[in-house]
């Protein structure tokens, strides 16, 4: 059974520190996903990785994947306000259903 | 459509009556996915639609949780007999295919009284 673990799952940080939010998953997958929510708000997606190694950036976010460590990295780098929302990674399974973390709570003081 | 559409927004029930969530995917995609969300908690997968087809409803809880996709786009999700244990946020996502990128709506916040 596929079973995805994040961490951590509350993360309070200063605006401009650099951070990272790990993502472990137990099986072998295909796919991984980050998605963004806000509060009150529905599920936004920000990468799609698909190969071990594969490195995606937007602005000051950037995910990783590491296939052999069934491992996904999402880091930020210099914190800004606006990044505060929960962040979610999911796995594809077998049926091609995403698995989810708990998500990771990120609040950003200004 | 934009984008997903869900209705209703908000559904207050009784316990033990039965209610219907709409879904409205993104114009021609293919694959369709139901998920329910707690308040605090990452989506749990419910069941999964290509075309009209339901390819995987392991998700789904008990025989009262049931899913149609009669044409291939819009899509139900009905829970019969409600109970208090039922009350989530349901959400429900489209892909142009399987294992692509899946794009959500806003969801259906069900609160079972």
């Amino acid at each position: 059974e596929l079973k995805v673990e994040q961490n951590p799952l509350f993360l309070s940080m200063q605006e401009g520190k650099n951070y990272t939010i790990y993502c472990n998953y137990s099986t072998t997958s295909d796919r991984l996903y980050w998605y963004r929510q806000d509060p009150g708000k529905s599920l936004e997606s920000l990468f799609v990785l698909l190969s071990n190694g594969a490195v995606k950036q937007e602005g000051r976010l950037m995910a990783s994947l590491d296939t052999k460590a069934r491992l996904s990295t999402l880091h930020i780098t210099a914190a800004v306000h606006d990044l505060s929302a929960t962040y979610f990674c999911a796995v594809e399974g077998s049926n091609y259903q995403l698995i989810w973390g708990a998500g990771t709570k990120l609040i950003i003081k200004p | 459509g934009a984008g997903v559409s869900q209705s209703p927004r908000y559904k207050v029930t009784k316990r033990g009556q039965d209610v219907a969530l709409r879904c409205d995917p993104i114009s021609g995609h293919v694959s369709l996915y139901w998920y329910r969300q707690a308040l605090g908690q990452g989506p749990e997968f419910l069941t999964y639609f290509n075309y009209e087809a339901q390819q995987d409803k392991s998700g789904l809880p008990n025989d009262r949780f049931s899913a149609e996709r009669p044409e291939g786009s819009i899509s139900t999700l009905t829970i019969q007999r409600t109970e208090q244990r039922d009350s989530a946020m349901y959400r429900c996502a489209s892909s142009s295919t399987v294992n692509t990128e899946a794009f959500f709506g806003q969801g259906t916040r069900l609160t079972v009284v």
